[in-house]
């Protein structure tokens, strides 16, 4: 089985700071990770993922995230965040399986909210 | 562009209401998934389905059951409404192999149980 906690529920910063949101997981067997966003009011869309090759990945509105293997963490980070990256964001492990359909098992989320 | 589609926004029910929710998907996906939302928890999947009349309980199926007819559609059953459904829904849809964006979203139904 998998679990993905993230560590901070809620993270307020000022616009044009840096930002990064925490993700542990844990499994038995090897997965693929994944952030996703949710803008108020609408669905989860994709923001990046980690499925081999380098560790740090980058994605969509300038954000990248690191794979740890030791640490068994995921950390979202943007270096410079807007007011339009207020959102909540959802770290998600899916186990590495070769049929059936693909679980997504997701974290609690984090609610990020920029300030002016 | 990829489309999921949830019926309702917003859905207002009695304690005891047979309830339906509703979620078509355009792109010919295998794999369609319910969750729900709730805050603090996260997403939990309710119930999935990986063909047209095939379904597998997720996490938290209880109170629950699906209905997979058509490809394109997957529905989401409370055969007797509780309080404690009273949640943020939302439908899913993937290929078997798409590992370059694994779900599509649908915007969500809020159902409030009263």
């Amino acid at each position: 089985a998998q679990s993905v906690t993230q560590l901070d529920s809620q993270v307020p910063v000022f616009e044009e700071a840096p930002v990064e949101l925490r993700c542990n997981y844990s499994s038995s067997v090897s997965v693929y990770l994944f952030w996703y966003v949710q803008y108020p009011n609408q669905g989860l869309q994709l923001l990046l993922k980690y499925l081999s090759g380098s560790t740090l990945v980058k994605g969509i509105n300038g954000f990248e995230a690191e794979f740890n293997k030791s640490q068994t963490s995921f950390h979202l980070r943007k270096p410079s965040v807007h007011i339009s990256d207020t959102a909540e964001y959802f770290c998600a492990v899916m186990p590495r399986l070769n049929q059936g359909a693909q679980k997504l098992v997701f974290g609690q989320g984090t609610r990020l909210t920029i300030n002016p | 562009d990829v489309k999921v589609t949830q019926s309702s926004r917003y859905l207002v029910k009695r304690t005891g209401e047979k309830v339906f929710l509703e979620c078509v998907q355009d792109m010919d996906h295998e794999n369609m998934f319910w969750y729900r939302q709730d805050p603090g928890l996260g997403l939990r999947l309710i119930y999935f389905s990986y063909d047209v009349k095939m379904k597998e309980k997720g996490d938290i199926p209880e109170g629950y059951s699906v209905s997979r007819e058509k490809k394109e559609r997957f529905s989401l059953i409370l055969e007797s409404a509780s309080t404690n459904q009273t949640s943020m829904y939302l439908c899913a849809s993937s290929t078997p192999s798409s590992y370059n964006s694994p779900l599509h979203f649908g915007n969500g139904t809020r159902l409030t149980v009263t």
